[in-house]
């Protein structure tokens, strides 16, 4: 099994700070990586998607990858209550059960709680 | 333009029975694909359809089944209903096979009682 593990939190930050979530992933042939947002009751949104190493920025969000230490981050700088959600980390992962070779992985989610 | 849209938004089911769900990919996406999603197994993959076609699928029993038509919506089917079928049931459209930059529906709540 292709594992994707987030800490599943509650991760608790203040109003204008930065929330840090993280994810690692087991599959070392791994090439694509997601953040994806869900709200209570809503279905998941995709935010970023990050192919190379480093940083990729997108407005308050940074996602950060580290393909030899099998690592992925998201940074949300500035956070607002109405950052409040899940995030889910999403991987690539080779399938032999796909044409294409890969299906797409998600991890449990980290519970992000922004307080005023 | 129209999003994904998926339908019944909830059932109720009793064990045994069969359900069908349905999703309508944005126009022009040709790949579906569809998730389950409970709260102590997170989103788990069931499959993946392209042109009509299963690509990709994943680790359920064979009670789970889909197809796709000619104009890109797709169906899933699940015989045989048991309790911890009870889930939210996700389609996630995307232009081409393997684009994992998806855009979810709102999903199907299936309660099996």
């Amino acid at each position: 099994q292709k594992e994707v593990e987030q800490n599943s939190g509650p991760l608790s930050v203040p109003e204008g700070a930065i929330a840090s979530l993280n994810c690692t992933y087991s599959d070392r042939v791994s090439q694509s990586f997601f953040w994806y947002r869900q709200y209570s009751g809503k279905s998941p949104e995709l935010i970023m998607s990050i192919y190379s190493n480093g940083d990729k920025e997108d407005g308050r969000f940074t996602a950060q990858l580290n393909k030899a230490s099998q690592y992925v981050s998201l940074l949300i700088r500035d956070s607002q209550p109405s950052d409040s959600a899940t995030y889910l980390c999403a991987v690539n992962v080779y399938s032999s059960n796909s044409n294409s070779g890969y299906a797409l992985n998600f991890g449990k989610g980290t519970s992000l709680l922004v307080t005023p | 333009k129209a999003g994904v849209t998926q339908t019944p938004r909830y059932l109720i089911k009793t064990r045994g029975q069969q359900v069908t769900l349905s999703c309508s990919p944005i126009s022009g996406h040709r790949s579906v694909s569809w998730y389950q999603q409970t709260p102590g197994q997170g989103l788990q993959f069931l499959f993946e359809y392209f042109s009509e076609t299963q690509r990709n699928k994943g680790n359920f029993p064979g009670r789970f089944s889909g197809r796709q038509f000619s104009n890109s919506r797709s169906e899933m089917n699940v015989s045989t209903l048991e309790l911890g079928d009870s889930a939210l049931y996700l389609c996630a459209s995307s232009l081409v096979m393997s684009d994992f930059g998806y855009t979810f529906g709102s999903g199907t709540r299936l309660t099996v009682v």
